[in-house]
Order: structure tokens, then sequence, then C-alpha cells
């Protein structure tokens, strides 16, 4: 009974670098959302996806792309990474009424160097 | 647009006293949802309360207990006799009712209780 999982946990990279990050729900929930978390700013939203093959921009889209293949997965990647995206991303997911609760994964803490 | 607000940056108590965390939102929805979300030292978002915007009820549940009262767009949190497990960043958040229902957070007020 995992979830929802993320990995890695941590990341360190370098400038200008790919990286993705991965997310995995066992429930099935329709909704997923990543956010990414700076001191100072709270969470903030960076794309969320009603179901496979749908996704949107949220709050801080910029130098992210999403995409969802299948239900349960939820890739994040910086397509060329910059020191601004150090932060730590958490993604959640959500069943599809709008009355069930969001739940949160453990989050990865990513340093771009 | 929402927007959540959380005045208090950083809270410190000792054990035993009585804490409220505010919060105060704006939304121009008529039927929305309001959350509090605990994040202890080990980083993971738990979920504590969610609020119908309908039901201006207090809810208490244990040591804690939440206020929501629309006139004032508030929905503040009072933990009472506050514990060392208690210390954490407390979000408070906000969401429509309708469509993705995504989460407005506020930034955050972080609780420290020594012993």
């Amino acid at each position: 009974d995992a979830g929802i999982t993320q990995s890695p946990r941590y990341k360190i990279t370098e400038t200008g670098r790919q990286v993705t990050l991965m997310c995995h729900q066992t429930w099935s929930h329709s909704y997923m959302f990543w956010y990414r978390q700076d001191l100072g700013h709270g969470l903030r939203l960076i794309y969320y996806s009603a179901a496979a093959d749908i996704t949107d921009k949220g709050e801080v889209p910029d130098g992210y792309v999403v995409s969802r293949s299948k239900t349960e997965n939820f890739p994040l990647t910086l397509e060329s990474a910059t020191r601004s995206q150090t932060s730590v991303y958490f993604c959640a997911s959500r069943g599809l009424q709008v009355t069930d609760t969001q739940y949160f994964g453990p989050g990865t803490r990513l340093t771009v160097l | 647009a929402q927007k959540v607000t959380q005045a208090q940056t950083e809270i410190s108590v000792v054990e035993k006293e009585d804490v409220t965390l505010d919060c105060v939102y704006e939304t121009r929805d008529t039927t929305y949802y309001l959350f509090w979300y605990k994040q202890p030292p080990s980083g993971e978002l738990v979920f504590l309360i969610r609020r119908n915007s309908f039901d201006e009820q207090n809810e208490i549940s244990g040591r804690y207990s939440w206020n929501f009262q629309k006139s004032t767009s508030s929905f503040n949190f009072t933990i009472t006799a506050s514990q060392v497990v208690d210390s954490a960043v407390y979000f408070c958040a906000l969401s429509e009712a309708v469509g993705y229902s995504t989460l407005t957070f506020g930034k955050g007020t972080m609780l420290l209780v020594s012993p």
C-alpha cells in the first residue's frame, strides 16, 4: 500500500542538464499535481492533470514539461535546469470528486549547481 | 484570483500553551473548500482538515479546533495544550469547488513548541 511515491528523493544536478522527477500513485486517482516549495513562497502549483493525456499549466510552469501517458504516473521534466529551480518538489493526487482530499507524496529535494 | 494569507511567519510557544494560527482568504467563488496541512520537520505534508464554505460549524478534534468565519473570510486553527510534537509548519489552503479544484496555499506558519 504505497499510496503516492516520488523518485528520486534527493537530486543534485548542474545548470543546463535535463532532469526528470517521477511520481507514481497506486490509488488510480484521476487528478495529479506538481508543486514546488520555496522559503517565503509556500507551495506553488506548476502543472496539473485531470486524466491521462490531459495536462494544464499552473502558477509557475516556465521551464517545466509534464506528460501523463498512464493514469498512475505523472513525471515532471526540467528541460534545462537553472539554479532558480532549486526547490523541494511535491507531487499530489486526488480522486475524481472535488470533495476528495488531495494527498501528497514525500517530496523530492532538487539542487541545481 | 484566489489568495490565502497567513500573516504569522513564525510562532514560538512553551509546551502546554494554547496557540492559534491565523488564516485569511480571498475568493470570488461562492462555494469553495478550505484546508489545513501540517509539515513536520521530516518534510511530508499531512492533511489535517477540510471545510466546505457552506458549513460554518466549528470543529474540534482532540487538541485541535478550527474556527471558520465566512463574515471575516477567516479559517483559524487552534492547538490546545501544545506539545513538542506539534512543532511543524502549518499551511492553510483554498480550492474552488469545481473543475480541477487546485489548491492555493498560504506561505505557512512555522510553529515551534519548546519544552
